[in-house]
């Protein structure tokens, strides 16, 4: 089964602490893509990361950073430090080969809704 | 500048109104889509075109129709809806479809309710 779960539905923090919102994804695949979005109450959702499956290095981008661990099917990620502006939906999503029909069928996770509180 | 732009954002409409969402994207993709998200609900993906072509209906009622013209241009056309239509539509674009790995690039969305 092509699946992704984020278990976090909703989490609430206070500025300037650190949050890691957790995705776990599950695919019969050896090459795969991994996708971390970002929604803001505007609606807009917003591309972030795109990860494929023989990549495993973390990366770090800002605040930002992605933990990618194929021994647990986790894609984790972590905002440092975070911001008011850091609240927003944030999505999980995976596309791969046994996905492939005529078109990308990306499998999007529920989604987690972070609120950072001043 | 977003590089896929929707309009209108917002629009209420009667259940016997005829409307269009339109999309249009700026990236030289080749493919573009539909979702729909309704509240507690995960995105849905509508419709699916490459080149030009629709290549996925996914089980989508006849009041929504789509249109696509050329690459760039993206319309969902809106007739007799229901009040459970209401949600948010999501226009997207991607480079191109059959190839898993292509991100998916999407606009500010269309906020549709349904009186």
């Amino acid at each position: 089964a092509q699946k992704v779960t984020q278990a976090q539905t909703e989490i609430s923090v206070v500025e300037k602490e650190d949050v890691t919102l957790d995705c776990v994804y599950e695919t019969r695949d050896t090459t795969y893509y991994l996708f971390w979005y970002k929604q803001p109450p505007s609606g807009e959702l917003v591309f972030l990361i795109r990860r494929n499956s023989f990549d495993e290095q973390n990366e770090i981008s800002g605040r930002y950073s992605w933990n990618f661990q194929k021994s647990t099917s986790s894609f984790n990620f972590t905002i440092t430090a975070s911001q008011v502006v850091d609240s927003a939906v944030y999505f999980c999503a995976l596309s791969g080969s046994y996905l492939k029909t005529s078109y990308d069928k990306v499998i999007f996770g529920p989604g987690t809704s972070l609120s950072v509180i001043p | 500048e977003t590089g896929v732009t929707q309009t209108p954002r917002h629009l209420v409409m009667g259940m016997t109104n005829k409307k269009s969402l339109k999309c249009e994207q700026h990236l030289g993709h080749n493919a573009m889509y539909w979702y729909k998200q309704s509240a507690k609900k995960p995105l849905e993906l509508m419709f699916v075109y490459n080149f030009k072509e629709q290549t996925e209906n996914n089980s989508v009622p006849s009041r929504f129709s789509p249109e696509c013209p050329n690459s760039s241009h993206l319309f969902l056309h809106l007739h007799t809806l229901q009040p459970e239509d209401s949600a948010l539509y999501l226009c997207a674009s991607s480079q191109e479809t059959g190839g898993y790995g292509n991100t998916i690039y999407f606009g500010e969305g269309s906020w549709l309710t349904v009186v």
